[in-house]
């Protein structure tokens, strides 16, 4: 496997579940990210982390919690979610967070919320 | 703060035709530029980036982008489009030595007709 992985792809749930995301890096990169895109929206940062740690937390709700257990595998903690949380979440790496690197996306976990 | 602006949420172009993507960006900083591509029910894509070399920047399948201080601007063309190239493409900023956020814009899709 390379490149960044997310599973599941696809991800249908009610209000009441908890479910998780997983993402996964193969590239040795030390800062990942996760993304919120929604229909008609520029996509929105959610959280950073640099070497397993948060660097950023963009006021996101409470109902989304990440976890970073090493540098190559983030999860999106999931619960009491909102119709309005329906969107693609998108995973991202790359080698450091700061200087000219780029970001590696993954393709996502298209989430509905019933 | 940094912001980016795409003109054009929709361009359509016929095959064989000029490609041209607008951006136009806002740092109070060196920026770096980004293009990305996204094509159906996956990731992003990195095309190409701008890091304070070259101002004219070559990317993969064909594309460039310039990079024009005195306009703020950082527009995307590829001479010729082809089927393949429809889809919708991000172009994104960040400020110089700042942390992990890219600022990304409203993203625009692109059609091409043969």
């Amino acid at each position: 496997e390379t490149g960044v992985t997310q599973t599941p792809r696809h991800l249908v749930m009610g209000m009441t579940n908890k479910k998780s995301l997983k993402c996964e890096q193969h590239l040795g990169h030390n800062a990942m990210y996760w993304y919120k895109q929604s229909a008609k929206k520029p996509l929105e940062l959610m959280f950073v982390y640099s070497l397993e740690e948060r660097v950023e937390n963009n006021s996101v709700p409470s109902r989304f919690s990440p976890e970073c257990p090493n540098s190559s595998h983030l999860f999106l903690h999931l619960h009491t979610l909102q119709p309005e949380d329906s969107a693609l979440y998108l995973c991202a790496s790359s080698p450091g967070d700061r200087g000219q690197v780029e970001q590696y996306f993954g393709p996502g976990t298209r989430l509905t919320v019933t | 703060a940094q912001s980016v602006t795409q003109l054009g949420s929709h361009v359509s172009v016929s095959e064989g035709a000029l490609v041209l993507l607008r951006c136009n960006y806002s740092s109070s900083v060196p920026p770096y530029l980004f293009w990305y591509v996204q094509y159906p029910n996956q990731g992003l894509q990195l095309l190409l980036k701008y890091t304070s070399a070259a101002t004219l920047v070559k990317g993969i399948n064909g594309f460039e982008a310039e990079f024009k201080k005195s306009e703020t601007s950082f527009h995307l063309t590829k001479p010729s489009a082809h089927m393949s190239d429809a889809a919708e493409y991000f172009c994104a900023v960040r400020g110089y030595n700042q942390g992990g956020k890219l600022i990304f814009g409203q993203g625009t899709e692109l059609s091409v007709k043969p």
